[in-house]
Parts: C-alpha cells; sequence; structure tokens
C-alpha cells in the first residue's frame, strides 16, 4: 500500500547548522506531498507543499522539492535555529480519492542547540 | 479567520466509558478528518466527512465513530474505552484541496 518513510531520529544540530531530513514515498498516482511540523503539546502546522512533480514548497527558509524519479521530497534549512526544535512529519496525500485521508510518516525530531 | 478549534484539551476516562470529542473547523471549510496519534502507530487516519458524510474511513474497530453537522461541526465517539485508545486525537479541516489545518488535538488517557 501507500506509504512514507522519514529518516529516523531524532537528529541534533548546533544552531546555524544546514539541516536535510529525508522523505520517501510509494504511492500509486500522483500525489501531493507535504511536510508539517510539531512543537511540544501542540497540533501540527502545515509547514510547506507540493502537488506536482518538480514543484518546490518553501516556507520560513524550508524547502523541499517533489521528486517524481526517485520518490522523494527530503527538507531542507540552509540555518536552523533554537525556535525550528520540533517533530517534522512527511507525509502524502491519499491517491486513491479522497483527499481527507493523509498518510503520514513517523516523523523526525529535531533539536537545535544554542 | 479562527483556526481549527478542538474541546476538551485534555481528559481523562476509565476503561468500559464512552467519549466523545468536538472539533469545529476553520470557517467555510465542508471536510474535516480525525486522525489518533500515539507513540507506538504514529499518526493513523480514522475517518473524514464532508457535507456531513463520512466519505472514508481508515481501519479503526466499529467502537470509533463519527458524524458532522450542517454547520459542518464534527463528533467523534468512542465506545468502550480501552487502555489503548489513550492518544492525542487530532482534527483538521479543509477546503476543496487535499491541503488539511489541524486543531490542537485532544488529549484522551484512558485509566
Amino acid at each position: 500500500g501507500d506509504s512514507v518513510t522519514q529518516m529516523e531520529g531524532p537528529v541534533t544540530l548546533s544552531e546555524e547548522a544546514f539541516l536535510t531530513i529525508n522523505c520517501t514515498y510509494t504511492a500509486t498516482g500522483y500525489p501531493s506531498l507535504f511536510w508539517y511540523v510539531q512543537y511540544p503539546g501542540e497540533g501540527l502546522q502545515l509547514l510547506l507543499k507540493a502537488t506536482k512533480a518538480d514543484d518546490k514548497g518553501s516556507n520560513k527558509g524550508f524547502e523541499a522539492t517533489y521528486r517524481k524519479e526517485t520518490t522523494s521530497f527530503h527538507l531542507e534549512k540552509g540555518s536552523v535555529q533554537v525556535s525550528d526544535s520540533a517533530v517534522y512529519f512527511c507525509a502524502l496525500s491519499d491517491p486513491r480519492g479522497s483527499q481527507g485521508n493523509l498518510i503520514f510518516g513517523k516523523g523526525t525530531k529535531l533539536s537545535v542547540k544554542p | 479567520k479562527a483556526g481549527v478549534t478542538q474541546t476538551p484539551r485534555y481528559l481523562i476516562k476509565t476503561r468500559g466509558q464512552q467519549v466523545t470529542l468536538s472539533c469545529s473547523p476553520i470557517s467555510g471549510h465542508r471536510s474535516v478528518s480525525w486522525y489518533q496519534q500515539t507513540p507506538g502507530q504514529g499518526l493513523q487516519f480514522l475517518f473524514e466527512y464532508f457535507s456531513e458524510t463520512q466519505r472514508n474511513k481508515g481501519n479503526f474497530p466499529g467502537r470509533f465513530s463519527g458524524r458532522q453537522f450542517s454547520n459542518s461541526r464534527s463528533e467523534m465517539n468512542v465506545s468502550t474505552l480501552e487502555l489503548g485508545d489513550s492518544a492525542l486525537y487530532l482534527c483538521a479541516s479543509s477546503f476543496k484541496t487535499d491541503t488539511q489545518y489541524f486543531g490542537p488535538g485532544t488529549r484522551l488517557t484512558v485509566l
């Protein structure tokens, strides 16, 4: 079935370091891809999205490019801050029809040290 | 616009009881989805409602049910609670597209 695989965490970085969180997916059809972020004690916030191949989503310095040939949607940021510490989830929309079903990866916890 | 709201934020129940959680979507959004988040299973889709009709359902037992009202507000109900139902229950709403906006969640603890 459809699935999302994220790199295992936790990821610990120093402030201003470069961030990459890998995400690959398996899906039939052409899903939309998303990154969500969850801060402690909160719900999920949409970080960015891409709806078709070669689209680049970007927000708050984060970027991810929809790569159909490698079925990937890796999250990157050039210089992380302590405030970026959170859990990041990669997700795809269920391409089988209903738009209301997101399939999530397991999440990657990021800790940024000053 | 106000975001997705969920009530209550925290809930403690005992095994065998039932519980009802509420979700108010962003104004104008007609689709509401529910997810269960646990440390072991991660985020799992429960069901989606659109215009008062269940449009999609995840792989959960019949103890989990939901409904949607004409104003798009939604409730989910869990009957005969089990310890394993302890989780963060997240509601999300969307408008015409597959981009979902999540509420803060309801933390359910079953003792």
